[in-house]
């Protein structure tokens, strides 16, 4: 089935600096790629999303290119604020067998980013 | 427009018991998915429903249940509690086609004693 695998975390970097966290995925067919995250206490939130390859997502600096030769997703942020500290989650739309436009949503398995000032 | 809400937000039920949980969706959407978070298993979808049937199942026990009423609400019901239903239950909602961004609502927390 289709799945999303992240980079293992926790990730800790420092304010100002790059960061890069890396997600690919297996799918059948063409599924649109998205970026959550979640702060402590609250539910998920978009952060980005591309629905076909080589489309980039971009939000609050934040960006990431649907590559579907390397079948990849990663997220890039050229300089992180103490604010980003929260979990990253990659995911894939995984459309049902039965019903076009059905929706599941295939999540990674998370990133912790703690930024320090 | 006001977001996904959920109710109740925090939960505690023991073991045996069947709980329910509400999500109203974003206004005019029609797609309202449900996914179980543990720190074990990670985010799960559970199930989808869009205009009151059910469209997509995850693989759950038939424990767990859920409908649609036609104003798109939905509930989700847990029978039979287990310890290990203890979880944060994430609603989020949709126009309902592929490429849709599906919205989180902030979570219902569920211990189970």
């Amino acid at each position: 089935g289709n799945s999303v695998t992240q980079m293992e975390g926790p990730v800790t970097l420092s304010e100002e600096a790059f960061l890069t966290i890396n997600c690919t995925y297996t799918a059948t067919g063409y599924p649109s790629l998205f970026w959550y995250v979640q702060y402590p206490g609250e539910g998920l939130q978009l952060l980005l999303k591309a629905t076909k390859a080589d489309d980039k997502g971009s939000n609050k600096g934040f960006e990431a290119t649907y590559r579907k030769e390397t079948t990849s997703f990663h997220l890039e942020k050229g300089s992180v604020q103490v604010s980003d500290s929260a979990v990253y989650f990659c995911a894939l739309s995984d459309t049902g067998i039965f019903f076009q436009g059905a929706q599941k949503l295939v999540f990674g398995q998370g990133t912790r980013l703690t930024i320090n000032p | 427009k006001a977001g996904v809400t959920q109710t109740p937000r925090y939960l505690i039920k023991t073991r045996g018991q069947q709980v329910t949980l509400s999500c109203s969706p974003i206004s005019g959407h029609r797609s309202v998915s449900w996914y179980q978070q543990t720190p074990g298993q990670g985010l799960q979808f559970l199930f989808e429903y869009f205009s009151e049937t059910q469209r997509n199942k995850g693989n759950f026990p038939g424990r767990f249940s859920g409908r649609q009423f036609s104003n798109s609400r939905s509930e989700m019901n847990v029978s039979t509690l287990e310890l290990g239903d203890s979880a944060l239950y994430l609603c989020a909602s949709s126009e309902g086609q592929r490429t849709d961004t599906q919205y989180f609502g902030p979570g219902t927390r569920l211990t189970v004693l």
